[in-house]
């Protein structure tokens, strides 16, 4: 079974401070995703990655970057936090060509 | 550029029986993929069914099955025998190889009442 997993269930961090979220494939996945899930929005995508190194825009990619140094590991990074940041991020994988994307359980951050 | 459309924020259905859940979406492309997925309480997201457009079949797994319409473009899921444990959230999601990505409607929360 495909297994991704989010470094932290839950996190609560400063107006300001930089955030890192961690995510973890182990079935080999070239395609990453960063999601944010905001009630009566849906998810909506922040960033992908196609490969080690590689990352393309989402819809919302104001506020936030990613970085794929390892093809299991994709990380996105709050550079400062803000109030408006407050939501569910949810990390997933795909294989190359692939249709359906396999989730994590996803990271609840609050910005206090 | 793709939509996706779930217009139910919320239903309700009696234990054992059967609801539907509707979506429909928007795209030029003429193959791509539809998906349901389900996200429980506090836990993973998972994929329930999956819909190839080229496939005139509709898709079933077990108690559920879609009824896929593409000229109508609308793509809606069947929950059959409904249980407490199929009480979630339901999102529809549109994929095509022009940006493979996947778009995703808002989401539908379904209670199961016992």
């Amino acid at each position: 079974d495909v297994k991704v997993t989010q470094s932290s269930r839950y996190l609560v961090k400063r107006t300001g401070e930089k955030v890192f979220l961690e995510c973890v494939q182990d079935m080999d996945h070239e395609n990453m995703f960063w999601y944010r899930q905001d009630p009566g929005l849906g998810l909506r995508l922040i960033y992908f990655s196609y490969d080690v190194k590689m990352k393309e825009k989402g819809d919302i990619p104001e506020g936030y970057s990613v970085s794929r140094e390892k093809k299991e590991r994709f990380s996105l990074i709050l550079e400062s936090a803000s109030t408006n940041q407050t939501s569910m991020y949810l990390c997933a994988s795909s294989p190359p060509r692939g249709h359906e994307q396999y989730f994590g359980p996803g990271t609840r951050l609050t910005v206090t | 550029a793709q939509t996706v459309t779930q217009s139910q924020p919320e239903m309700s259905v009696q234990e054992a029986e059967t609801v539907t859940l509707s979506c429909t979406y928007d795209t030029s492309e003429n193959n791509y993929y539809l998906f349901w997925y389900k996200q429980p309480p506090s836990r993973q997201m998972i994929l329930v069914i999956r819909q190839e457009a080229y496939k005139q079949q509709n898709a079933t797994e077990n108690r559920f099955s879609v009824n896929f319409q593409k000229a109508a473009k609308s793509f809606s899921l069947k929950i059959s025998d409904s249980q407490l444990g199929d009480t979630a959230m339901y999102f529809c999601a549109f994929y095509t190889g022009a940006n493979s990505k996947l778009t995703f409607g808002k989401g539908i929360t379904l209670s199961v009442r016992p």
